[in-house]
């Protein structure tokens, strides 16, 4: 069961660079996030997209952008990395309706120079 | 906005000992989700709460949530190694959308 795979699993980047997270899930799930993780900070929402095609900013989307072209995959992207985007990145899927958990991938640490 | 404050921060306890994380909301709960975060990984699903008074329970863990649905607590009886990692709650205006979270409890475990 692989649930929600999330690549690269680490990355080294220059300020300025640009990559793309990859985030695929196999649950059939309509909803999928974007998630940051910072010491003391506990978890926050990038993106998230309530269905194909869709997207949608969370609370701290600047800097970064999404696509939902397929179900099963969720991007995001860094345009032009800058060191405050220096983080572990969580990516997430549930079902569409209802109190239903969100599913998590094991993250991306990613780092800025 | 809804705010998450979990305490403590960090926990440190004797192996066999039994502990409480809280979990405290700015606004009434209308689910709230424990995950627990192993060092280095991600985020695994626990227990969902919804109802007030409601409690649940696995293995070794309790969760409940006060019938204000303002608090929850999880408790862990006698506790083990394999119990250490970050304790995580997380809530959203409705359903499993747009959650918050809070900070985190990092549990450590000695032997």
């Amino acid at each position: 069961n692989a649930g929600v795979t999330q690549t690269p699993k680490f990355r080294v980047l220059k300020t300025g660079q640009s990559m793309t997270l990859l985030c695929a899930q196999d649950m059939n799930h309509e909803y999928m996030y974007w998630y940051r993780q910072d010491p003391g900070m506990g978890l926050r929402l990038i993106h998230y997209s309530v269905g194909e095609g869709t997207t949608a900013k969370g609370e701290v989307p600047d800097g970064y952008n999404v696509s939902r072209l397929k179900k099963q995959n969720f991007l995001l992207g860094l345009e032009s990395a800058a060191p405050s985007q220096t983080s572990v990145y969580f990516c997430a899927s549930s079902y569409e309706a209802g109190l239903q958990p969100q599913h998590f991938g094991d993250g991306t640490r990613l780092s800025i120079l | 906005s809804q705010e998450l404050e979990q305490s403590p921060q960090s926990l440190i306890v004797q192996e066999g000992k039994n502990l409480t994380i809280n979990c405290t909301s700015s606004k009434t709960l209308y689910g709230l989700y424990w995950y627990k975060q192993k060092y280095g990984e991600g985020l695994i699903f626990l227990m969902m709460l919804q109802k007030g008074g409601e409690e649940k329970s696995h293995e070794k863990i309790t969760a409940k949530l006060d019938e204000k649905k303002q608090q929850s607590s999880l408790h862990i009886t006698a506790s083990q190694p394999s119990h250490a990692g970050i304790y995580l709650c997380g809530a959203g205006p409705w359903g499993a959308q747009k959650l918050v979270f809070g900070q985190g409890t990092r549990l450590t475990i000695n032997p």
